[in-house]
């Protein structure tokens, strides 16, 4: 069983659109969440952490919801710079870190 | 400042042949991450070290697979003999503090076993 799934896409938006991830995890002990952005052929990269209360940096805003036990990522106003797979990563305990597949988000001109 | 750097970049060997991955992590972080990525399995986690010390190696797929960490500055991942289904792009990725930090990932290392 996978503890951190992800719809793999691809997404395909168009600029300006908005777009959403969700991200669930099965391990009910997790605390750490973050999403990673990785473009193609490249090394992932942290592109926000996510917290209790949410939090927003600029067009990116992440949020936690522990009932249901999934993470969200909303892209406001797509460019086409934002053309990426997004990951998302959950950590229980100290040494138990998963990452998701990826989502594979594409934005058209 | 330099970040984790890997070598090599890129790897084609034979089915059989020993593989060795080399890893610098950040000048100062503690904890040490190897990963593998594929299409099929997203990002693994193979071992993880902490001050040097391997601390899970449950993600290691088999003997074929072994890992050190003799200093701070330097670890290694081995493939030894190496399988076409070794085929993949490894990451070695670092971080300061405790694992629930940012990890910071290396450029990769891609290796195709013919």
């Amino acid at each position: 069983r996978k503890e951190v799934e992800q719809d793999p896409g691809p997404f395909n938006v168009p600029e300006g659109a908005t777009v959403a991830f969700n991200c669930t995890y099965s391990n009910s002990a997790s605390q750490s969440f973050f999403w990673y952005r990785q473009d193609c052929r490249k090394e992932p990269k942290l592109l926000m952490s996510v917290y209790s209360s949410g939090n927003e940096d600029g067009r990116f805003t992440a949020q936690l919801n522990r009932a249901s036990q999934y993470i969200s990522l909303l892209i406001r106003d797509s460019k086409l710079s934002d053309s990426a797979t997004y990951l998302c990563y959950s950590g229980a305990g100290s040494y138990q870190l998963t990452f998701g597949k990826g989502t594979k988000l594409s934005v058209i001109p | 400042d330099a970040g984790v750097i890997q070598s090599p970049r890129h790897e084609v060997t034979e089915m059989g042949q020993e593989v060795t991955l080399r890893c610098k992590p950040i000048s100062g972080h503690n904890s040490l991450f190897w990963y593998r990525q594929t299409m099929m399995r997203g990002l693994e986690l193979l071992i993880y070290f902490n001050n040097n010390v391997p601390i899970d190696d449950s993600g290691m797929p088999e003997d074929r697979f072994s890992a050190k960490m003799p200093n701070a500055s330097f670890s290694t991942l081995k493939i030894q003999p190496s399988e076409p289904r070794d085929s993949a792009v490894y990451f070695c990725a670092s971080s300061l503090g405790n694992p629930k930090g940012e990890l910071f990932f290396g450029e990769g290392s891609r290796l195709t076993v013919l």
